[in-house]
């Protein structure tokens, strides 16, 4: 079974700061992977995907993520954090068998200090 | 374009009641899913519809809930009666199409917020 793992529930960077995400993936095959944001009382926004490819992903606002597969991971970072960034943000896993079935981690919460 | 719409946005039931909640999706998506957001944690897959048709009800409790996607546009989804448990955020997502081809983006609603006292 497909599985997803955010090791960090909080973070907190300063404005301007580096900031990356960690995901690990559980998964038997070449995974779909996913980042999503979530802002209080709104739906998930897609961040970037993974399907094949380029191992490094651009996304919307200045987001990038790196797939590594030999470490099961597809951490997502941004190289200068602004504060309309804090929000919840989601990895996902997708099924690649058909049905684009989403499982996703637990989420980190992004606080960013000004 | 149009997102995917979810009403009501908020409710309130005591347990043991029912309660039902609406999705349209953006106009042409062909599938349809239903997640349930605990607090604290991430969306789980409840159903998926394709078309009218359900793909995947693995993880929907079927004692208590329910869904249908009458003519294969919106979508309703009740959960009858309620438990103290059910208490969650409710997305609605939809995508162009199921398949291998992962090309397809799944679009989320902004959710209905169930609390169950």
């Amino acid at each position: 079974a497909q599985s997803v793992t955010q090791p960090d529930i909080h973070i907190t960077v300063s404005e301007g700061a580096s900031l990356e995400l960690r995901c690990n993936y559980s998964y038997g095959a070449t995974p779909y992977l996913f980042w999503y944001v979530q802002s209080p009382g709104q739906g998930l926004q897609l961040l970037l995907k993974y399907f094949s490819g380029d191992t490094l992903v651009q996304g919307i606002k200045g987001f990038e993520a790196e797939f590594k597969r030999s470490q099961s991971s597809f951490n997502l970072r941004k190289p200068s954090v602004h504060w309309s960034d804090a929000a919840e943000y989601f990895c996902a896993v997708g099924s690649t068998g058909g049905g684009n079935k989403l499982t996703f981690g637990t989420g980190t919460q992004l606080k960013v200090e000004l | 374009e149009a997102g995917v719409a979810q009403s009501p946005r908020y409710k309130i039931i005591e347990k043991r009641q029912s309660v039902a909640f609406w999705c349209n999706p953006i106009s042409g998506h062909a599938t349809l899913y239903w997640y349930q957001q605990i607090l604290g944690q991430g969306p789980k897959l409840l159903i998926q519809f394709q078309n009218n048709g359900v793909v995947d009800d693995s993880q929907l409790p079927k004692d208590r809930f329910s869904a249908e996607r009458l003519k294969g546009v919106d979508s309703t989804l009740k959960i009858q009666p309620a438990k103290l448990e059910d208490s969650a955020v409710y997305l609605c997502a939809s995508s162009l199409r199921q398949g291998a081809n992962m090309n397809t983006e799944a679009f989320f609603g902004q959710g209905t917020r169930l609390t169950v006292v």
